[in-house]
């Protein structure tokens, strides 16, 4: 069974860098996925900000790109987001999720979704 | 503002049909067939209920539809159940490696 979890932090203060981590059970992060990071602030849609394939190959959603660096460790099956100088404006829910083999596709399954909240 | 327009509700009544639209220009939906469609309920995770336009992932009951007419992507669900009460959203490949998701439509089942 495919599984995603989201873990990290859950309350930064105004100019820190968030720091989550996606561990994936039940396939190989090798095989021809790639891995995407999805946020919802409350109340509000769904916003992409970026995906990676296990070699490296990034793709980010050009409003965040400056902040984000989203990487990945085969050896532990999970893949990670970095947003730094983040603000209040970056408190939402974190997911992430397994992405159709193209990489700028479908998102299936995702994790649950881990509060992050950035409060002074 | 989201890239993709969707209306911010529809309803319907048990046994009928809605559609729900998503809009965007020749640049995304009208020119690749990459529109995903998301079902999410109150505090759960989305779920994938339709890919690349019009097929349907294992497990999604055939109820659920995707099409696709110019720069307008549609999701229809037939046979309207109360536990498809949801927010559904739609999302694209947008070119120059960009992927946009529309504002989201509440579903409610009268």
């Amino acid at each position: 069974q495919v599984q995603l979890q989201e873990s990290g932090p859950g309350l930064l203060k105004p100019s820190e860098t968030l720091s989550l981590t996606c561990i994936v059970s039940g396939y190989s992060i090798t095989s021809h996925y790639y891995g995407g990071w999805i946020r919802q602030s409350p109340g509000k849609g769904l916003e992409w900000i970026g995906s990676i394939y296990y070699s490296g190959t990034t793709y980010y959603n050009p409003s965040l790109k400056s902040r984000v660096t989203i990487s990945i460790d085969t050896s532990r099956n999970q893949f990670s987001l970095k947003l730094n100088s983040v603000t209040a404006a970056d408190t939402a829910v974190y997911y992430c999720a397994r992405q159709g083999v193209n990489g700028l596709s479908w998102f299936d399954p995702w994790g649950q979704g881990t509060l992050v909240a950035v409060s002074s | 503002q989201s890239a993709l327009t969707q209306p911010p509700s529809a309803s319907g009544s048990p046994g009928q049909s809605v559609t729900i639209s998503c809009t965007g220009t020749t640049s995304d939906v009208g020119y690749y067939n990459y529109v995903s469609w998301y079902q999410q309920r109150p505090g759960k995770a989305p779920k994938l209920m339709i890919y690349e336009v019009t097929k349907r992932p294992s497990g999604v009951p055939d109820r659920f539809s995707g099409s696709k007419s110019g720069n307008t992507a549609s999701l229809t669900v037939s046979g309207l159940q109360a536990d498809d009460e949801a927010d559904y959203y739609c999302s694209t490949y947008a070119g120059s490696d960009n992927l946009v998701f529309g504002g989201g439509t509440k579903l409610t089942v009268l």
